[in-house]
């Protein structure tokens, strides 16, 4: 398909195992983001790229949080030591231009749940 | 800090009527509004968007408005279809395109 895509769908992860949660955009999208929706909530951002560049990661809740962009295509969101407060539905989304106004694709997000 | 406020977490209408979702924001340096809509298990999905330097928008049975003196803005669908029912998200913009969502709204269209 020509959308956003992320796998795995869905991830159950003992509290301190690293999780690695992939996005791939939709081909030729500049801009990607990362969000975070816990449940009964909006989705909350973590983080932004621009090509292969982080050029916003302040929503990111803490250092064990960690995101790349290596060759401005996929990206990966890495969960260290996970921890229950991380269980949420991880949104990855992404955007045509470089700047103005434009809507975002969602891909359908990655559900972590952290016993 | 809820920069971005929907105070209605649900919100039953009767099929061919009109939904009102409404939203409101404190920040004044946002600019740039939208509504995405939300079924279980996929990820939101845009439906409408207005600049501030509009009141009002619209695309088909949807219409979103603006009043930023109020810095409130709402969605109305006319008339409403039993497909629209979902969760719907405000959001807003100001800067390069980092987004700040409300908790949702979920509708019912009641057949």
């Amino acid at each position: 398909g020509a959308g956003v895509s992320q796998s795995p769908r869905y991830k159950v992860a003992k509290r301190g195992q690293d999780v690695a949660l992939r996005c791939d955009p939709i081909s030729g999208h500049v801009s990607l983001f990362w969000y975070q929706q816990a449940l009964g909530q909006g989705p909350e951002f973590l983080t932004y790229f621009q090509n292969e560049a982080q050029l916003d990661k302040s929503g990111l809740p803490s250092d064990r949080f960690f995101a790349e962009r290596p060759e401005g295509s996929v990206s990966t969101l890495k969960i260290q030591r996970t921890q229950q407060e991380d269980s949420a539905v991880y949104l990855c989304a992404s955007s045509l231009v470089y700047r103005g106004r434009s809507e975002q694709f969602f891909g359908p997000g990655t559900r972590l749940t952290v016993l | 800090d809820q920069q971005v406020k929907q105070n209605s977490p649900s919100l039953s209408v009767q099929e061919g009527r009109i939904s009102i979702l409404n939203c409101d924001y404190t920040n004044s340096m946002f600019d740039y509004f939208l509504w995405y809509k939300k079924y279980p298990a996929e990820g939101p999905t845009f439906l409408i968007s207005i600049s501030s330097i509009k009141d009002k928008n619209e695309d088909g049975r949807f219409t979103v408005f603006l009043n930023k003196s109020a810095k409130h803005l709402s969605l109305h669908i006319v008339p409403s279809q039993p497909g629209d029912s979902a969760v719907y998200f405000c959001a807003a913009s100001g800067g390069y395109q980092k987004v700040t969502f409300g908790t949702g709204t979920k509708l019912q269209v009641i057949p």
